[in-house]
């Protein structure tokens, strides 16, 4: 089955300082993977996605993501915090052997101390 | 170019009515899908549209239905509504339905059902 966790719900950093959202995911073939973002009253922004190749991806805003294979991970990363980087995160997966639809995880709330 | 937009953007209807939600996509997306979105829950896939046709669909009971129309703008319609009905319905965007393509959200309808 096809799946897609994100193990906190939430996580706090300061500002300044590097953070990590964290999201594994299962699927039947390969991974298209996909991390948006969700402020407040809106719906969700592309912030970046892994098709194929380097396994480090960058995105928007300075975000950037990792592909594991190995450990089947996804995981979100940003070298320096800012407190408007405070929102819900959400890692999707597209898998074409299940009719090509996105699974989403539950979100994980961030929030960026000053 | 305008991004999706969602109508109504909030909505509250009393438990047993129906409810019609609309999606326009952003111009030249032709593939048009919906999402329900609840606190713990995350985006649950509720069916996706491309060219007309209902290309996929998630584990929702019949209550839940959709169309597309010729100009690809959606419609979600709910009927006999429940209290569980209660989420922000997200509609999203993407262009000829490739595999690699990111989808591109509205703002949602937050439906509320007392």
């Amino acid at each position: 089955a096809q799946s897609v966790a994100q193990p906190e719900d939430q996580v706090n950093v300061a500002e300044g300082n590097p953070l990590t959202v964290k999201c594994t995911y299962s699927v039947s073939g390969n991974p298209y993977l996909f991390w948006y973002v969700q402020y407040p009253n809106r719906g969700l922004q592309f912030l970046l996605k892994y098709i194929t190749g380097d396994n480090l991806v960058k995105g928007s805003y300075g975000f950037e993501a990792e592909f594991n294979k190995s450990q089947t991970s996804f995981h979100l990363k940003k070298p320096s915090a800012l407190v408007s980087d405070s929102a819900l995160y959400f890692c999707a997966v597209r898998d074409i052997g299940a009719g090509n639809q996105f699974y989403f995880g539950t979100g994980t709330s961030l929030t960026v101390i000053p | 170019k305008a991004g999706v937009t969602q109508t109504p953007r909030y909505l509250i209807k009393t438990r047993g009515q129906q409810v019609t939600l609309s999606c326009s996509p952003i111009s030249g997306h032709r593939s048009v899908s919906w999402y329900q979105q609840t606190p713990g829950q995350g985006l649950q896939f509720l069916f996706e549209y491309f060219s007309e046709t209902q290309r996929n669909k998630g584990n929702f009971p019949g209550r839940f239905s959709g169309r597309q129309f010729s100009n690809s703008r959606s419609e979600m319609n709910v009927s006999t509504l429940e209290l569980g009905d209660s989420a922000l319905y997200l509609c999203a965007s993407g262009t000829s339905g490739s595999t690699y393509n990111e989808q591109f959200f509205g703002p949602g309808t937050r439906l509320t059902v007392l």
